[in-house]
């Protein structure tokens, strides 16, 4: 069964680091998202991702990230330079038609663990 | 703002009990998922209930969708402890938006 991946699973940096997320979504699936989960609490939209193109992000996604899809596979979130507060699970997310198909239902990979020290 | 609201957020439940986990969202919507997430690992999709009065069954879980109340339910039928896990639901954000917006979970524990 197809299945969103990601890589690395756990990412430890520095503050003030640079560091890139990876993801490789279902292969037919157009619209792709980060999220993010800060442990133990709820999981957050990051930013969408649809034709090149953000769609749209919401107001934890500031000028510190930016996203990129430099392939045909493989979609990535850099966090230019890290903070504390960056530590979290994020989560990749796709699907195939967004809101203009019948349901939005996102397959999410398996995440990244961030540490920030 | 549209606020997705969960209840309980923690449930301990004997095996072989019922119980009901509630989700509250505060705009229109008609789309709504049900996602499991064991520690540490990702959210597994468990339902997409896609209209007013939708039902859906697997197992011992089964899950409905009532859109004029705003109200979904997740219903656990004579639990066993494979059960336990963070359930969160979800549903897409307002008009036109592509995100879907989480509850804050309800980690369920299930003691033989």
């Amino acid at each position: 069964e197809p299945e969103v991946t990601q890589t690395p699973s756990h990412q430890v940096t520095q503050m003030g680091q640079e560091v890139i997320l990876r993801c490789v979504p279902i292969s037919n699936h157009l619209y792709f998202y980060w999220y993010r989960q800060i442990l133990g609490q709820k999981v957050e939209f990051l930013v969408s991702f649809y034709n090149n193109e953000i769609s749209e992000k919401s107001e934890i996604f500031d000028d510190q990230f930016s996203v990129e899809r430099p392939d045909g596979s493989n979609f990535t979130l850099k966090i230019r330079s890290t903070k504390l507060e960056d530590s979290a699970m994020y989560f990749c997310a796709s699907t195939y038609s967004g809101l203009a198909g019948i349901y939005n239902e996102q397959f999410f990979g398996p995440g990244t663990r961030l540490t920030v020290l | 703002e549209l606020k997705v609201e969960q209840n309980p957020l923690f449930l301990s439940m004997q095996e072989g009990k019922n119980y009901t986990i509630y989700c509250n969202y505060s705009t229109t919507s008609d789309r709504l998922y049900w996602y499991r997430q064991d520690p540490g690992k990702s959210l597994e999709s468990l339902f997409v209930l896609l209209s007013n009065g939708a039902v859906k069954q697997e197992g011992r879980l089964m899950a409905s969708l009532d859109t004029k109340a705003r109200l979904s339910t997740l219903h656990i039928t004579a639990a066993v402890h494979d059960l336990s896990a963070t359930y969160f639901c979800a549903v897409d954000g307002t008009k036109g938006s592509e995100k879907l917006v989480f509850g804050k979970g309800t980690k369920l524990t299930v003691n033989p």
